[in-house]
């Protein structure tokens, strides 16, 4: 079945920096890609998404990128502020809607 | 839009006693809703995927008998814990697709067995 790597666990970077986070997928049948934030004791909060016939998404200081042949895809926050501070997760979804989902990486922004 | 809400958003039970969770869509219908579990600082699990109208799908390891799941309406699902115990405690979320391939997340459910 599928299965989605994402790397790293946690990360940290200094407030007005860039963060990226990157995930690997194993179904090359996947065709949608999410990332979600999610803060402790909240709701996954959906901030992007990416479908499989476009190769970089941008919103504001969020953008995703996707590479179908290697099977990876990135989200990148530039600018980072306090309030960015949270668990990110990636997944992959294929035909049947289902997510599967990435282990999560702990953004930490030092002030 | 496409705003899903679960209740309750805690709750404390004695062991053996069932607890029902509650997960609508608000502003749509979703014919597919998903129930997850998560355990502190790891990702969601999945449980079980609801289809309106059908028996839900239940991810590998999880007991039927003990999450019971009902979805009666394009609008409502809901999970029932059943004779919980001190090991079932833990962060139970819904989710439900917004009609696009997106899922919206209701606000969880914190089960406390006591």
């Amino acid at each position: 079945g599928e299965n989605v790597e994402q790397h790293p666990s946690t990360l940290s970077v200094q407030e007005g920096d860039s963060a990226v986070i990157k995930c690997t997928y194993s179904d090359s049948a996947s065709n949608y890609f999410p990332w979600y934030k999610q803060e402790l004791g909240k709701r996954p909060q959906l901030i992007i998404d990416i479908r499989s016939n476009v190769g970089e998404k941008k919103d504001q200081r969020i953008a995703v990128t996707l590479n179908k042949t290697a099977k990876h895809f990135s989200l990148h926050i530039t600018e980072t502020q306090p309030e960015d501070s949270a668990v990110y997760f990636c997944a992959a979804s294929g035909g049947n809607y289902q997510l599967i989902w990435g282990a999560g990486t702990k953004l930490i922004i030092k002030p | 839009g496409a705003v899903v809400s679960q209740h309750p958003s805690r709750v404390i039970c004695k062991s053996g006693t069932s607890v029902k969770i509650e997960c609508r869509s608000l502003d749509f219908q979703a014919t597919t809703m998903f129930w997850y579990r998560q355990f502190p600082k790891q990702s969601l699990m999945l449980m079980a995927t609801s289809n309106e109208g059908s028996k839900a799908t239940y991810e590998q390891g999880v007991e039927k008998d003990k999450f019971l799941i009902n979805h009666a309406s394009l609008t409502l699902s809901t999970l029932t814990v059943t004779s919980a115990h001190p090991e079932d405690s833990s962060f139970y979320i819904c989710s439900a697709r917004d009609g696009t391939a997106a899922h919206r997340f209701g606000s969880g459910t914190r089960l406390t067995v006591v």
